[in-house]
């Protein structure tokens, strides 16, 4: 499976810490982009990573990615509650004459006040 | 924009009816997908349209479901007959060209449940 996986599956942190989440694949990507996805709703995406690419920010969001560990890494500084969601990594994969993008199965974050 | 809107928001049907699920994408997007979200599976592209046509529906699990875009602003995904596992989230996402990154625009989802 080209997906990709995240872990840790679940993280509960208190407000104020830092929440990091890993997620891994498996063949070769064009890019790699986080989405958010409150309780109930649509995915939301954060912020994307080509692959020549090794870190981006926005705001408190930190992106990094090893392509020859197939892995990235999202780190959020200074969480608040209002970060509680979940968290998938999709990655984009050329195939078909499209970027198809194959999401993973998501960390689930808690952030406690 | 008001986003991608899809309705209903919640569906609840007994086994073997049809279910017709419905997705507006965000007006000049070209590009249309289906997804279908499960506890057990996670995230699934069932298909997905570039300017109405079908493109790849090799995601869509069986003969029972069937997806159309007669025209830019209107897609469906259709269960005929339903059945119990069908159960899920189902979303639509959009994007346009020159995004070439892929970026998707979600709508909210539809949650189905077949009784």
């Amino acid at each position: 499976s080209q997906q990709g996986e995240e872990d840790p599956q679940a993280l509960s942190i208190q407000e104020g810490e830092n929440a990091t989440m890993n997620c891994s694949y498996k063949t070769s990507i064009n890019n790699l982009q986080w989405y958010r996805q409150n309780s109930g709703r649509g995915l939301v995406h954060l912020i994307l990573i080509r692959s020549n690419e090794r870190e981006k920010h926005s705001g408190r969001l930190r992106v990094t990615l090893d392509t020859s560990k197939k892995s990235s890494s999202l780190l959020i500084t200074a969480s608040r509650a209002a970060d509680t969601a979940s968290y998938f990594c999709a990655t984009a994969h050329f195939s078909g004459g499209y970027n198809k993008l194959i999401f993973g199965a998501g960390t689930r974050l808690a952030v406690h006040p | 924009d008001a986003g991608v809107i899809q309705s209903p928001r919640h569906e609840v049907t007994e086994m073997g009816q049809e279910v017709t699920l419905r997705c507006k994408p965000i007006s000049g997007h070209d590009y249309l997908f289906w997804y279908r979200q499960t506890m057990m599976r996670g995230l699934e592209l069932l298909i997905y349209f570039n300017n109405n046509v079908p493109i790849d529906d090799s995601g869509m699990p069986e003969d029972r479901f069937s997806a159309k875009m007669p025209n830019a602003s209107f897609s469906t995904l259709k269960i005929q007959p339903s059945e119990p596992r069908d159960s899920a989230v189902y979303f639509c996402a959009s994007r346009v060209t020159g995004n070439g990154a892929n970026v998707l625009t979600f709508g909210a989802g539809s949650r189905l449940t077949v009784l």
